[in-house]
């Protein structure tokens, strides 16, 4: 079955970095678009970045443009997203998600989140 | 910009009853680029219906989407239990940003 598995969250102080993680299994990764969306505590969703299947077309926030880089290692089957110049409305849970694959971006399966929380 | 609006904030039924959840979009949105999602607390969001009519693999035919142009409704026809949660409207439509609403709170009356 369909498994994502974030990783890479915490707490760092403003201004500082993170790496999180996304391992996934029981898909072909290739064949996906994959998309990181984040909820702060009590709050909706924002998606924050989106990469598609072959890693040619990337999308972001304008929120966190030019701070947070979206990758993904087909050989390791693997989504990344990497935060720089954290702030402290940036602290929310981050899931990775998976898109369904049908006209639009719509996401079938989703991680379980990992924290990430700036403060200093 | 397409900006999702959500009403009401919160409704409070009981289980048995219909629930009619409005999304209602700053402009037009194609019906295959609008999605609804159902969020318990403590858990990640499930996609319910996309499309804006078409159920996802495994929802109840409870579950019913609909909608055009810029108003877009999700309906539980009879709430169970498990029913009772956050509920998001979704949309892209291949320009950037994807956008979701504020969300819904079905709550126990």
């Amino acid at each position: 079955q369909v498994q994502l598995v974030e990783s890479g969250g915490g707490s760092v102080k403003p201004g500082g970095s993170l790496r999180l993680s996304c391992a996934a299994s029981g898909f072909t990764f290739s064949d996906y678009y994959m998309a990181w969306i984040r909820q702060a505590p009590g709050k909706g969703l924002e998606w924050v970045s989106f990469i598609s299947n072959s890693g040619t077309t990337i999308y972001y926030a304008d929120s966190v443009k030019g701070r947070f880089t979206i990758s993904r290692d087909i050989a390791k089957n693997s989504l990344y997203l990497q935060m720089n110049s954290l702030r402290a409305e940036d602290t929310a849970v981050y899931y990775c998600a998976r898109d369904i694959v049908a006209p639009g971006l719509f996401f079938d399966n989703w991680g379980q989140g990992t924290l990430v929380t700036v403060s200093s | 910009e397409i900006v999702l609006t959500q009403s009401p904030g919160t409704l409070s039924l009981s289980p048995g009853e219909r629930a009619t959840l409005s999304c209602r979009a700053s402009q037009s949105v194609s019906s295959s680029y609008l999605a609804w999602y159902q969020q318990k607390p403590g858990q990640a969001p499930r996609l319910l219906i996309y499309g804006a009519s078409s159920r996802a693999t495994g929802i109840p035919d409870r579950f019913s989407g609909s909608g055009s142009g810029t108003d877009f409704t999700l309906t539980i026809s009879r709430l169970e239990p498990e029913d009772f949660a956050v509920y998001y409207c979704q949309q892209y439509g291949g320009s950037p940003p994807l956008t979701f609403g504020g969300g819904t709170k079905v709550e126990i009356k």
